[in-house]
Order: C-alpha cells, then sequence, then structure tokens
C-alpha cells in the first residue's frame, strides 16, 4: 500500500540552526502539506502546497519557514533559525484532491524535532 | 477559524456508545475525521461535503447538519481498537482552499 514517508523520524538541533524536514508524497498525489504537533495538544496546519506553490498557510508558518518541492519527489519543510519553541512532531500529508474534494489526505508518520 | 470540538475526553466501556461533536461559528466546506492513536499519524476515517450528509462504515458514522456548521461522529457498540484522540478537521467557506484546520482533539479511551 502506498505511503507517505518522512526523514529523519527524530531530529535533534540547538537553537538557531537550521533543520531540513524531509517527505516523499505518494507518487499520484497532487496537493501536500505540513502540520505540527507540539506534544499532547492539537494538530496544527502549517502550509498547504499545490501546483509548485504555496496554497495556503497558517499563522505559524512564518518567515522562519519555507517549503519546496525540488525534484518532483521530495516536499520539504525548512525551518531557518530555529527556536525552542519549534520542539513538535512535524506531520507531512499528501492527498489527490484538495479539502474540498471527497479524497482523503494520507499523514506520514511524522518527524521528532528537538530543539535544544 | 479552527473549529470547536466537544467533549474533550470520553471514557467508555466495551460496547458502550459515543457522540463526538465539532462545531464551527461559520459555515464550513467540509469536515475531515481523524482518529490518532498515541504517537502514531493521524488516520482518515471520512469526509463530509454535503449539508444533511450522514455517513457511516460499520459502527462509526458521523453527520454534517444543513446549516454546514456542526457535525458529530457517532461510534456505536465501542471496541477496545477505537481507543485514540479524535480530530474534526475543516475547510471554512468561502475562500480558504486546502486549509484544513483542527479542533483540539477528543480523547476517547475505551475500557474492556
Amino acid at each position: 500500500e502506498p505511503e507517505v514517508t518522512q526523514t529523519p523520524s527524530h531530529q535533534v538541533t540547538q537553537m538557531g540552526q537550521e533543520v531540513i524536514l524531509r517527505c516523499v508524497p505518494i507518487s499520484n498525489h497532487l496537493y501536500f502539506y505540513w502540520y505540527r504537533q507540539i506534544l499532547g495538544q492539537k494538530v496544527e496546519f502549517l502550509v498547504s502546497f499545490y501546483n509548485n506553490e504555496i496554497s495556503e498557510k497558517s499563522e505559524i508558518f512564518d518567515d522562519q519557514f519555507s517549503v519546496e518541492r525540488p525534484d518532483g519527489s521530495n516536499f520539504t519543510l525548512k525551518i531557518r533559525s530555529t527556536k525552542l519553541e519549534d520542539s513538535a512532531m512535524y506531520f507531512c500529508a499528501s492527498s489527490e484532491g484538495g479539502t474540498r474534494m471527497n479524497t482523503e489526505a494520507f499523514f506520514g508518520q511524522g518527524t521528532r524535532l528537538t530543539v535544544v | 477559524q479552527q473549529p470547536v470540538q466537544s467533549p474533550q475526553a470520553v471514557i467508555l466501556r466495551e460496547g458502550e456508545d459515543a457522540v463526538i461533536n465539532c462545531s464551527s461559528s461559520k459555515a464550513l466546506y467540509s469536515v475531515h475525521w481523524y482518529r490518532q492513536k498515541h504517537g502514531e499519524a493521524p488516520v482518515f476515517l471520512m469526509i463530509l461535503l454535503k449539508g444533511g450528509e450522514q455517513k457511516g462504515h460499520e459502527k462509526i458514522s458521523a453527520s454534517f447538519n444543513e446549516k454546514k456548521q456542526q457535525s458529530s461522529l457517532y461510534l456505536t457498540a465501542s471496541q477496545l481498537s477505537y481507543s485514540g484522540t479524535y480530530f474534526c478537521g475543516t475547510d471554512l467557506i468561502p475562500n480558504n482552499n486546502n486549509d484544513m484546520r483542527f479542533g483540539a482533539g477528543t480523547r476517547l479511551t475505551v475500557k474492556p
């Protein structure tokens, strides 16, 4: 069964460092998303991506964040200068259609980012 | 813009029923229900798009009211495997697209 793959599963980084979280969405999917979940809290929307550009982004997704689809298969989330409060589980998701269509989003297993 | 879920937590015995509500102050384009088990990724349950729609699979079903501001998830004859946190994700009318916001979640615990 096709799945969304995220790497690494766990990343520890020092405050102020840049991190890149990687995702390989399901191959025929066109819509891609990043969410984050601070331990014990709800899943928060960061950004959606379609047709090689950002479709929507939330208040959380400030200038420190960027997304890219560098090679047609990977979908990356970059945090330029990490802060302690960026520590969270980051989930990538993909879907065939957008959120207004009758298609489900498949989530990856997440990358746990710990900023120290 | 995020939906409001209630209750925050439910504890059931196996075989009991539960209802989880998701509501918005504004009309929604769609409602998505997901279940997340501890330490795992959210897993899709169902999407509702039309006002008045009801959908279900086996003993888990959901409804979307006519005004499209409220959805309920119904779990009947609960099983141990139903335990987890249930999130509703909503896409708000009119303009935002591909912007799905999740509620705070309802933690469901099913005990033997």
